[in-house]
């Protein structure tokens, strides 16, 4: 029953911006989008949430679309240190406080 | 560093035997998290604690699997009999009681191989 669709692995160049997106066309209006990323053989790292508008901190910006059935993870200057597994999640306000977790997206950074 | 510690990031074992981690969270955080995490997958949930109760288990989280945290501080998570479908990362995640806004922080993992 994933909530969330990614792609699943983008490629891109370092020094440029790194847009991964994430669809969540059902999500309900008490859930927030959260984004962590998982580098090989560590835990996940959080990066930003948010719920209805903009989020901006220093690893990354969070661009949600105003039906928020839809949202960008931008890293705005990506290195070859952001190469990871990106997942986007949905994060139920209800009954339980976990985390969701799909497959995510891979991202490549390449030279 | 104060992030979340787990201990000992790698464990080999025999079929057959119990093995147990240690999570200690982040000092002032008093939500606790395990999760499963197996090759090519996203991080499964298993289990968390509020203070010293444990709130919610995963279906995951069959009869050889016990989880406790005395005194609402470090945690432990004891495998009974392993199996070799018990091979995964295990992660442990902490978080402030703020309700959802409250990010999870996770430590670095155990690496479980069952052989």
């Amino acid at each position: 029953d994933a909530k969330t669709t990614q792609p699943t692995s983008m490629d891109c160049a370092e020094g440029r911006a790194a847009n991964l997106p994430c669809n969540h066309s059902t999500i309900s209006g008490n859930e927030y989008v959260y984004w962590y990323r998982q580098i090989h053989s560590q835990g996940p790292q959080y990066i930003i949430h948010g719920l209805k508008n903009n989020e901006t901190n220093e690893m990354a910006s969070l661009i949600i679309t105003e039906d928020r059935k839809s949202s960008t993870l931008i890293l705005p200057h990506a290195t070859l240190r952001d190469t990871a597994v990106y997942y986007c999640i949905l994060r139920d306000t209800g009954t339980a406080s976990k985390l969701t977790f799909g497959t995510g997206t891979r991202l490549q950074v390449t030279l | 560093d104060t992030g979340v510690s787990q201990d000992p990031r790698h464990k080999i074992t025999k079929r057959g035997q119990n093995v147990t981690f240690r999570c200690d969270p982040i000092s002032e955080h008093n939500r606790l998290y395990w999760y499963r995490q197996t090759l090519g997958q996203g991080p499964e949930f298993l289990t968390y604690f509020q203070n010293e109760a444990q709130l919610e288990k995963s279906r995951l989280l069959s009869d050889r699997f016990s989880a406790e945290r005395p005194k609402g501080s470090f945690s432990t998570l004891e495998i009974q009999r392993t199996e070799q479908g018990d091979s995964a990362m295990y992660l442990c995640a902490s978080s402030l009681v703020s309700g959802y806004n409250s990010p999870l922080h996770f430590g670095n993992g155990t690496r479980l191989t069952v052989t």
